[in-house]
Parts: structure tokens; sequence; C-alpha cells
């Protein structure tokens, strides 16, 4: 089976920057994935990392590190609307299982 | 371009009811999965299908069926509601590939009481 461990909130200013970590087991592995979730709203894809390293997109960068079943995504320039939930997912055969989730709240 | 189209937005059922939700993508998708949500939790996995007449069980697809005749459509079946169905359920599809996102439709928020 698969389990994702990551913090359950994280409060911010605007402008600061959030370090989002997530840990994973899985009895296989593919890549892992962030998603955005707004309350009430549709999760939304952010990004995928299948190799080590780090993948930049905007004010949102993502970070695996397969050999320590590790990976973090990075929001800079906190901005309001980023006040939401990022879930960590690993893909095993075309399959994501998701993390419990973080929620993010940025404050004026 | 619709995307994933969930029907209906809410539903309230009494124990022991059933109910379709209804599912459908216009992206041309192999691949289709329903998830439930809890209060403050991630999603689980009910079912998924890796193409029209294929589907194969996720990790909690206890009280759940599915079916998947074309592919378009995926359309979750709960056939006698109870109090731990309670939640909101998130369809997605996607290409099939590694790195290939899932498009998730609104979700479908239920209650059984």
């Amino acid at each position: 089976g698969q389990s994702l461990e990551q913090p359950s909130e994280v409060t911010a200013v605007e402008g600061a920057i959030v370090q989002i970590n997530c840990t994973y087991q899985t009895s296989g592995f593919y890549g892992l994935s962030w998603y955005q979730q707004h309350d009430g709203g549709a999760p939304t894809f952010l990004s995928y990392n299948a190799l080590d390293g780090l993948e930049e997109t905007g004010r949102f960068s993502s970070f695996l590190s397969r050999s320590d079943s590790y990976g973090y995504l990075l929001l800079q320039e906190l901005q309001m609307k980023d006040s939401a939930s990022y879930f960590c997912a690993v893909s095993n055969d075309y399959k994501l299982s998701f993390g419990a989730g973080t929620t993010v709240t940025v404050r004026a | 371009n619709a995307g994933v189209t969930q029907t209906p937005k809410f539903r309230i059922l009494k124990i022991g009811q059933s109910m379709t939700l209804q599912c459908a993508q216009d992206m041309n998708h192999n691949y289709m999965y329903w998830y439930r949500q809890d209060p403050g939790m991630g999603l689980k996995l009910i079912y998924y299908s890796v193409g029209a007449g294929i589907t194969d069980k996720g990790e909690v697809p206890n009280g759940y069926n599915v079916s998947r005749s074309t592919t378009e459509d995926f359309p979750l079946r709960l056939e006698l509601a109870a109090p731990s169905q309670t939640s909101v359920y998130f369809c997605a599809s996607s290409l099939g590939t590694d790195n290939s996102p899932l498009h998730f439709g609104n979700g479908t928020r239920l209650t059984v009481t």
C-alpha cells in the first residue's frame, strides 16, 4: 500500500515563502504530484516530479528526492489567493494516492 | 470544452436508498476515477477504469459499484446508502500516462441520514 505524510496546517503572511514537505512510502513509485484545492472546489494539478531535482513553474516549485522518499512544494511570493489545501500524491500504476493535505492560510 | 461534468451537485439520501452519481468527460480520456473526500482528509480512490468495459477496485470500494460502457461516461452506483457514505465524491479523468494530470469534476456532496 501507500502512505504519505505532510503537515496539516501552515500559516504565513503575504509575500512570504512556504515549504510543504511530503514523505511517502509506497510499494511502487512513478512520480510525485501536487494538487491545489480551494475551499469547496475541486483539486487542480500543480506539478509532477518523476526524477530527482527541482521543477519550477512560476511562483511554485516542486522538489523530489527518490532515494529519501521525500518531496516538497515551495510557494513563493505568497498571495491571498494561495490560501488553499495542497495535496501531495504518489502515482503507482496509473493510480494516484493522496496525502491528507496541508491547509495553507495566508494573512495580510 | 466542458471537461469533467458531475451530476448532481448535492443530494440527500435516506439510509438504505440507492442512487447513481453521474460522471462524463469530453476529453477522450481513457482513464477515469472515482474518489471520495471526507472533511479535512485527502482523497480516497473508490474505483477506476482504464478504458471502456474495464473497471477495477481502488482503496475503498465496499458499498459501491461502477460501469464503463463508453469512453465518456463512468457512473458510480450506491446500492444501500449508509451514513458512512456521507462524503464529497469527485470524478476525474486522465490520459493515463504517469505524468498526465488528473482533471477533476466539481464534485457531488452526498449526505446520508
